[in-house]
C-alpha cells in the first residue's frame, strides 16, 4: 500500500496567517493527490484535486502543489471557518485509496 | 447538486453484522462507483470498498474477507455489510461518491457520517 504522512500535526496559526501543509508519499505518485477539509461533525469537503486544480466553489485562497511524493497545500490568508482538520489522499493506486493522518489548524 | 444520506444502526455488540444504506439525491446515479469510507476514533480515513451501478465490486484487501457492498440501482442506494464486527470496527462510516475529474478520481460528496459503536 502507499503510506501518507503529513506534516505538522497539530498546526496553530491566527486569522489572517499563510498556513503551509506538507503532505508526503512513500513512492511516486505522480499528480494524483487530493486535498479535504474536515470540521467536527460535518462531512468532508473536496478543496484540490489533481495536486492543484481548485474544486468548484472553493475560495481561492487554497491553493495546493507538488508533483511525485511531496504535496503542499497552502492557506494564503487563514479565514476563522478554515480552522478544521485538512488531509490528503492518493489515488494513484485505484481503487486502493489511501489517506493522510490529517493535519489539524487550531488557533494560536 | 448531489447530495448522500445515510443510515443504520449504531450501537452493535462483538461478532454481529454491521449494515448501512445510503442514498444518492439528485445527480446521476448511473456512471460513478461509489465508496465507503470509515475513521475510526483518533486514527486516520480507511478507504472500505466501492460499487458502481452494474454491481461490480471493489474491496480494500484488509477488510475484503468481512464486507460486502451491494447496490439497488431502482431506489438509487448502495449498501456496506460488514460481518463480525469487534471494537476495532468503530468508527464513523462515510458513503462517498467516485468522482473524475480530468482523469483523476477524488471523493465528492460524503454522507453526513453514522457513527458506529461496537460495544459488549
Amino acid at each position: 500500500d502507499i503510506q501518507m504522512t503529513q506534516s505538522p500535526s497539530p498546526l496553530s496559526a491566527s486569522v489572517g496567517d499563510r498556513v503551509t501543509i506538507t503532505c508526503r508519499a512513500s513512492q511516486s505518485i505522480g499528480n494524483s493527490l487530493n486535498w479535504y477539509q474536515h470540521k467536527p461533525g460535518k462531512a468532508p469537503k473536496l478543496l484540490i484535486y489533481a495536486a492543484s486544480s481548485l474544486q468548484s466553489g472553493v475560495p481561492s485562497r487554497f491553493s495546493g502543489s507538488g508533483s511525485g511524493t511531496d504535496f503542499t497545500l497552502t492557506i494564503s490568508s487563514l479565514q476563522p471557518e478554515d480552522f478544521a482538520t485538512y488531509f490528503c489522499q492518493q489515488s494513484y493506486s485505484t481503487p486502493l485509496f489511501t489517506f493522510g493522518p490529517g493535519t489539524t489548524v487550531d488557533v494560536k | 447538486q448531489v447530495q448522500l444520506q445515510q443510515w443504520g444502526a449504531g450501537l452493535l455488540k462483538p461478532s454481529e453484522t454491521l449494515s448501512l444504506t445510503c442514498v444518492v439525491h439528485g445527480g446521476s446515479f448511473g456512471g460513478y462507483y461509489w465508496s465507503w469510507i470509515r475513521q475510526p476514533p483518533g486514527k486516520g480515513l480507511e478507504w472500505i470498498g466501492e460499487i458502481n451501478q452494474s454491481g461490480s465490486t471493489n474491496y480494500n484487501p484488509s477488510l475484503k474477507s468481512r464486507v460486502t457492498i451491494s447496490v439497488d440501482t431502482s431506489k438509487r442506494q448502495f449498501s456496506l455489510k460488514v460481518t463480525s464486527v469487534t471494537a476495532a470496527d468503530t468508527a464513523v462510516y462515510y458513503c462517498v461518491r467516485d468522482w473524475q475529474q480530468a482523469l483523476f478520481n477524488s471523493f465528492d460528496p460524503w454522507g453526513q457520517g453514522t457513527l458506529v459503536t461496537v460495544s459488549p
